[in-house]
């Protein structure tokens, strides 16, 4: 069966540090890959995603960048994380043919 | 920009079917429609989806109306359990992104 994992499930982080967020999918391959945003009560916000390894689309500019450096791996990052990127982030993976996506438990951003 | 729209909130009294509308006017012919719940601070959890024929679950029933404008997400028998923001998705086709709006926040009450 497929599982997703994303790690740590907290983080509390100092403004201008660097952010590295990783996420694996396990039993399945060439997944569609996606980072979202969820901001203290606020909706879900498309970040990135991804249909394969070194494929990145961007939805909202901003101080994040995501990498694929394999097939079923998904980084999300920051060079100089600012407050503002506080947040409850959730990766997630769908299978290539208009199928359901699965979300990995999130992780908890705190910029202090 | 998400392509649906729902109410922003919705309450239900436990034990009563929960009847969850959903507006899609500009789904393309391709897309399927897509419902997931998220329960406060864990990740989405896929509820069920459809194209254009009815559909049930365990979880749900999904009942699209023949113009695919719009759709309807029953909880059969809701439960206290069932309290979460619930989120209509139209998805499919050759995107890649799956995008979700500010969804219907289910209050299911004793």
């Amino acid at each position: 069966s497929q599982t997703i994992h994303q790690w740590p499930a907290t983080l509390v982080q100092p403004v201008g540090s660097p952010l590295s967020l990783e996420c694996t999918v396990e039993g399945t391959s060439n997944p569609n890959l996606y980072w979202y945003r969820q901001a203290a009560g606020r909706g879900l916000q498309l970040l990135f995603y991804s249909v394969g390894i070194g494929q990145i689309s961007s939805e909202v500019p901003q101080n994040l960048s995501a990498s694929r450096p394999q097939d079923r791996q998904f980084i999300l990052s920051s060079k100089k994380l600012l407050l503002s990127d506080s947040g409850f982030y959730l990766c997630a993976w769908s299978g290539t043919r208009r199928t359901e996506a699965f979300f990995g438990q999130g992780t908890r951003l705190t910029v202090v | 920009d998400a392509k649906t729209t729902q109410p922003p909130s919705m309450d239900c009294a436990e034990g009563r079917a929960a009847n969850l509308p959903c507006n899609h006017s500009t789904i393309s012919g391709n897309e399927y429609v897509y419902w997931y719940r998220q329960i406060h601070s864990q990740g989405p959890q896929y509820i069920i989806h459809g194209l254009k024929n009815n559909e049930t679950n365990e979880m749900a029933s999904l009942i699209i109306t023949e113009d695919r404008k719009s759709s309807t997400l029953i909880l059969p028998h809701a439960t206290l359990r069932d309290t979460a923001v619930y989120y209509c998705i139209v998805y499919g086709g050759s995107q890649g992104n799956l995008i979700f709006g500010k969804g219907t926040k289910l209050s299911v009450k004793p």
